[in-house]
């Protein structure tokens, strides 16, 4: 069974700065099956990245997706009020789904 | 436009049973795999369950396997999950998610509450 580990636990940063969080998978993953999502207090997860790279529709282009193998990164180039959130990586394999632990991103 | 709306959610005793509920619009349920996932109070997202798009091949996690039964009702559009010798540790929020790989459609949640 595949285990997502996410980096940092917590990420405190200003608006504006750039965040990058980190996904890694124990064993090589197809990028096809690695997603990314955003969860807000009180709301259901929203899709952001899936592919690993491709953005789902309706997210801005400060959201990227990137990496290959067993490492993964999402980046937000420049922290707008509304990105601090929950985040979540998502493997989808043997026919079930596996979460990462999140990142949190706060505001510092 | 897609809904899922989950129902069903509740406070049941150690042991007791429950049937959540996911309806569906805005698309053919037949023509997609289905899934539920739970958020425990304060912890991060688990996968419990999925289901084919014909309800013929179903999938659990190791936590709800043997207790858990998730099918669905595409006549009328809607998927559920049984949830039977309910456990503590099975006190979350249930969202149904459409799609087999990844889901851009999560319903709002239902809580489940287990305690006596």
């Amino acid at each position: 069974e595949i285990v997502l580990t996410q980096s940092p636990g917590t990420l405190s940063l200003s608006p504006g700065e750039r965040a990058t969080l980190s996904c890694r998978a124990s064993q090589t993953i197809s990028s096809s099956y690695l997603a990314w999502y955003q969860q807000k207090p009180g709301q259901a997860p929203r899709l952001l990245i899936y592919g690993a790279s491709s953005r789902a529709t309706g997210i801005p282009d400060r959201f990227s997706g990137s990496g290959s193998g067993t490492d993964f990164t999402l980046t937000i180039s420049r922290l707008e009020p509304e990105d601090f959130a929950v985040y979540y990586c998502q493997h989808f394999g043997s026919s079930l789904w596996t979460f990462g632990q999140g990142t949190k991103v706060e505001i510092k | 436009e897609v809904h899922l709306v989950e129902s069903g959610g509740g406070l049941v005793q150690p042991g007791g049973s429950l049937r959540l509920s996911c309806a569906a619009s805005g698309f053919t349920l037949s023509s997609y795999a289905m899934n539920w996932v739970r958020q425990a109070p304060g912890k991060g997202l688990e996968w419990v369950s999925a289901i084919s798009g014909s309800g013929v091949i179903t999938y659990y996690a190791d936590s709800v396997k043997g207790r858990f039964t998730i099918s669905r009702d595409n006549s009328k559009n809607t998927l559920y999950l049984q949830m039977n010798s309910l456990r503590a540790e099975d006190t979350a929020v249930y969202y149904c998610a459409k799609d087999r790989v990844f889901s851009r459609y999560w319903g709002q949640g239902t809580p489940v509450a287990v305690s006596s």
